[in-house]
């Protein structure tokens, strides 16, 4: 089955670090293009970081420095390695395949595959 | 930097037509994506390249797109269709993702 799986959220303390996995099953993650999303209680999606498949990595701006991207190809797993933690990091944050579109409407990448998320919580 | 517009709610009662609209500048120029996220739940893709339904997706959903708007339409909206819409379109340059601030359907 094509799936992605979140864990490694939790409650942390501001200032900590804390690394989410997405582990991936029925595709191979070092062939795709794929991001962390976030969503903060009660408020929309955000994306977080890029990973692509040659290993350039991009992040939000609100992310930039503290956050880091990475994967394990023999464990078929994306992370997400969350640094210096500050109350508004608190969201549920999803894992996400992307997948290309091509065409004359324009071609693009979006998000095909999501996982269920993890909630993490920074609070004192 | 790139922004999509949706408006906050929508409501109608179950039977009627919602319409779920998105804009942005750069819509001439890129698909457009509609997302579903029911409460508690991961988003779940449901038009994709403006206009197309992935296997699974009911029939009354249906996306189109003109200019700078894009807009889902569900027809004959369900009690179960009630959640939250984002839209999403790749952006002209660079490697960021944008999404819309997404639209909240209620259905009763």
């Amino acid at each position: 089955e094509v799936q992605l799986v979140e864990s490694g959220g939790g409650l942390i303390q501001p200032g900590g670090s804390l690394r989410l996995s997405c582990a991936a099953s029925g595709f191979p993650v070092r062939s795709n293009y794929m991001s962390w999303v976030r969503q903060a209680p009660g408020k929309g999606l955000e994306w977080v970081s890029l990973l692509h498949s040659g290993l350039s990595a991009y992040y939000a701006d609100s992310v930039q420095g503290r956050f880091t991207i990475s994967r394990d190809n023999s464990k078929n797993t994306l992370y997400l390695q969350m640094n210096s933690l500050r109350v508004e990091d608190t969201a549920v944050y999803y894992c996400a395949r992307e997948g290309y579109s091509y065409g004359l409407g324009g071609s693009g990448w979006y998000f095909d595959l999501w996982g269920r998320g993890t909630l993490v919580t920074v609070s004192s | 930097s790139y922004e999509l517009t949706q408006p906050p709610s929508v409501s109608v009662s179950p039977g009627q037509t919602a319409r779920v609209t998105c804009s942005g500048d750069a819509l001439p120029k890129k698909y457009v994506y509609w997302y579903q996220q029911k409460s508690g739940q991961a988003p779940v893709l449901v038009i994709y390249e403006d206009s197309k339904r992935p296997s699974g997706i009911p029939e009354r959903f249906s996306g189109a797109r003109s200019g700078t708007m894009a807009t889902l339409t569900i027809s004959g909206a369900q009690v179960e269709d009630e959640a939250d819409y984002y839209c999403y379109s790749p952006v002209t340059s660079g490697n960021e993702r944008v999404f819309g601030g997404g639209t909240k359907l209620t259905v009763l």
